[in-house]
């Protein structure tokens, strides 16, 4: 079984700044891994996903993510934020290979103050 | 640029009703699913449905719960008699052949008095 802490319900941010969201899992199979974010009142949109080859990820919007299999974390990470990255975001994993399942953490609410 | 659908954005029933959740998945995906979020706590999975069949459910998709695919677009979720704990925001997700993303829809949030 799959399981996925992210460390911090919220993070606040001034715009500009620099931002981290964390992600650590747990799994005894190889994963595929995922950072969604829900923008309010919308549906779940797909940031970045790490499936195999370089550890560092680019998704939209400016965002990047890094695989770490020693500390089994995939932390998220965008070098200067805007207001418009407001948002819930959400770490999950499934295994690399049978069920499709995603196994979700509970999610970092990141406001950015201007 | 195609999107999954759900409806109604929000339902409001009695403990002991019947609702029915629908969704509409991305035109040519083959694989679908719904997961739940109650709230202030963590998105889970519920079922996933493949070729007119379920193909994983999770211990909270128990005998009250069903999904069926009535139609070419539409497919649904069914909870026969509600509790106020199935009170949550459902999510539907669909996926393509050979494709590793998930596309959500924006949910139905369900209240349950």
């Amino acid at each position: 079984a799959q399981s996925v802490t992210q460390l911090d319900s919220q993070v606040p941010v001034f715009e500009e700044a620099p931002v981290e969201l964390r992600c650590n899992y747990s799994s005894s199979v190889s994963v595929y891994l995922f950072w969604y974010v829900q923008y309010p009142n919308q549906g779940l949109q797909l940031l970045l996903k790490y499936l195999s080859g370089s550890t560092l990820v680019k998704g939209i919007n400016g965002f990047e993510a890094e695989f770490n299999k020693s500390q089994t974390s995939f932390h998220l990470r965008k070098p200067s934020v805007h207001i418009s990255d407001t948002a819930e975001y959400f770490c999950a994993v499934r295994p690399s290979q049978g069920a499709q399942k995603l196994v979700f953490g509970q999610g970092t609410r990141l406001t950015i103050n201007p | 640029e195609p999107e999954v659908t759900q409806t109604p954005s929000h339902q409001v029933t009695q403990m002991g009703q019947e609702v029915i959740l629908r969704c509409v998945p991305i035109s040519n995906h083959l694989y679908f699913y719904w997961y739940r979020q109650i709230l202030g706590q963590k998105v889970e999975f519920l079922v996933s449905f493949y070729n007119n069949e379920i193909s994983e459910k999770s211990e909270i998709f128990d005998d009250q719960f069903s999904v069926e695919r009535p139609d070419g677009s539409n497919f649904t979720l069914k909870i026969r008699s509600t509790k106020l704990e199935d009170s949550a925001m459902y999510f539907c997700a669909s996926r393509g052949q050979g494709a590793n993303e998930q596309f959500f829809g924006p949910g139905t949030r369900l209240t349950v008095l």
